[in-house]
C-alpha cells in the first residue's frame, strides 16, 4: 500500500508569489491535514479536510487556504508568499476525520523556501 | 490553549548512554500525549502514546510514562544507538476526541549519537 505522497518535495519562490502544494493520501483515507514545521515555531496545525469539507482550522491568516477533491486529494495553497513562509509542510491523512493520532499517517513534507 | 514544552537540543550523546527528553504540557481536561520521531529527510512516525494517567506508551526501546500530577511525560531510553539519531516532538491531542482540533506539538529535540 503507497504511503502518503507530497508534491514538489523542494520548492523555491519569490516573496508576494503564490505557491500551490499538493498532498495524496492513503488510498481509502478521506482524511487530510496539514501542518507547518519551522524552527521558530515547531509545528503548527493550518486545517483538516474531510469529504471535500474543511472541518478544522489553525491559527493562520487567510493567505493560507486549502481544498480537497472527490478523490481525496488535497491542496493547499499560499498567497502572497512572505519569508516567514519559508517551511516545511506536511500532511497527514487518516481514514476518517478526527481519527487518532495512531491511525494517521505523515507523508515527507514539502521544503518551501521564499526568497 | 494548549501548549507542550520540550528541550530543544540539539541533545549530544555517546552510543549507549542513557537518554532523557523532557516534555511537560498544558492542556484542560484529560489529553492524550504522543511522541513522534522525525529521521532526516522524512515525514513524522508516531513512536508511542499514551492515552490516561500512568499509562506507559513504549516501543524500540523507548518508553515514556503520563504523570498527570506533573504534568510531564518524559521520552527515556537505557542505550541510544546511532540509528536513533533524528528529530524527537512531544504531543498531545485534545480530549475532545482523536484529531478533531489537530495536535499541539512542542517544538522537536535534535538528537545526536555518536559512535
Amino acid at each position: 500500500k503507497a504511503g502518503v505522497t507530497q508534491t514538489p518535495r523542494y520548492l523555491i519562490k519569490t516573496r508576494g508569489q503564490q505557491v500551490t502544494l499538493s498532498c495524496s493520501p492513503i488510498s481509502g483515507h478521506r482524511s487530510v491535514s496539514w501542518y507547518q514545521q519551522t524552527p521558530g515555531q515547531g509545528l503548527q496545525f493550518l486545517f483538516e479536510y474531510f469529504s471535500e469539507t474543511q472541518r478544522n482550522k489553525g491559527n493562520f491568516p487567510g493567505r493560507f487556504s486549502g481544498r480537497q477533491f472527490s478523490n481525496s486529494r488535497s491542496e493547499m495553497n499560499v498567497s502572497t508568499l512572505e519569508l516567514g513562509d519559508s517551511a516545511l509542510y506536511l500532511c497527514a491523512s487518516s481514514a476518517w476525520a478526527g481519527a487518532n493520532p495512531d491511525e494517521q499517517y505523515f507523508g515527507p513534507g514539502t521544503r518551501l523556501t521564499v526568497t | 490553549g494548549d501548549s507542550v514544552t520540550q528541550m530543544e537540543g540539539p541533545v549530544t550523546l555517546s552510543e549507549e548512554a542513557f537518554l532523557t527528553i523532557n516534555c511537560t504540557y498544558t492542556a484542560t481536561g484529560y489529553p492524550s500525549l504522543f511522541w513522534y520521531v522525525q529521521y532526516p529527510g522524512e515525514g513524522l512516525q508516531l513512536l508511542l502514546k499514551a492515552t490516561k494517567a500512568d499509562d506507559k506508551g513504549s516501543n524500540k526501546g523507548f518508553e515514556a510514562t503520563y504523570r498527570k500530577e506533573t504534568t510531564s511525560f518524559h521520552l527515556e531510553k537505557g542505550s541510544v544507538q546511532v540509528s536513533d539519531s533524528a528529530v524527537y516532538f512531544c504531543a498531545l491531542s485534545p480530549d475532545s476526541g482523536g484529531g478533531a482540533d489537530g495536535l499541539t506539538f512542542g517544538k522537536g529535540t535534535h538528537l545526536i549519537i555518536q559512535p
